[in-house]
């Protein structure tokens, strides 16, 4: 099956640095989200972005399908932006399920 | 915008009884949600995909006769962890496209089973 690895697994950030997380996956996919996972649980719907470049507030994505990897952009980290980041793909041949990448466990420290 | 809205957030049950947990999308119909699964520190990992007024289709790996699901209406897709045991206890999250195939997810709060 299709494997999507996200870097890094964990990082710690001062609040107000900036920072990238990667998600590359191993085959060609048709539709690609981003997810913040907050404490709690939730799943917050941050960009869904099959191509191109995304930007809504503090955070922006890009994704390069042609090279089987997407970056999210974290500007100005505050606390609150704590949590799992994931990043989901639909594959290029299957129907519409989406599947999930490892992870990275963000703590941004005051 | 959508919601989806998951219930119970969470439940505690004795080893051996049945779990039901429900998925409802608020605001849209959706013939098609997902079920997925988190153990602790690890990524979601998709259980089945529930197919409105048909038979749900699951990932390799995971067992249909454990874990029930249907999906009776556009609006409601249910859950059944069968004979829970200890090794159950997870979190448990559905989803929902509002739109077609392979259009944003959107996700319930999740279920949070213990088994006992």
């Amino acid at each position: 099956g299709i494997q999507v690895e996200q870097s890094p697994p964990d990082l710690i950030l001062q609040e107000g640095a900036n920072s990238t997380l990667r998600c590359n996956f191993s085959d060609s996919v048709n539709n690609l989200q981003w997810f913040h996972q907050n404490p709690w649980g939730q799943l917050i719907n941050l960009f869904y972005i099959p191509s191109g470049t995304k930007q809504n507030g503090r955070l922006s994505a890009t994704t390069v399908a042609t090279e089987r990897y997407s970056l999210l952009y974290i500007s100005s980290s505050q606390t609150t932006d704590s949590g799992v980041y994931f990043c989901a793909v639909t594959l290029g041949n299957t129907g519409n399920q989406f599947y999930f990448g490892t992870g990275t466990s963000l703590t941004v420290i005051p | 915008g959508a919601v989806v809205s998951q219930h119970p957030s969470w439940v505690i049950c004795k080893s051996g009884t049945s779990v039901k947990i429900e998925c409802r999308s608020l605001d849209f119909q959706a013939t098609t949600m997902f079920w997925y699964r988190q153990f602790p520190k690890q990524s979601l990992m998709l259980m089945a995909t529930s197919n409105e007024g048909s038979k749900a289709t699951y990932e390799q790996g995971v067992e249909k006769d454990k874990f029930l699901i249907n999906h009776a209406s556009l609006t409601l897709s249910t859950l059944t962890v069968t004979s829970a045991h200890p090794e159950d206890s997870s979190f448990y999250i559905c989803s929902a496209n509002r739109g077609p195939p392979g259009s944003p997810l959107h996700f319930g709060n999740g279920t949070r089973l213990t088994v006992t």
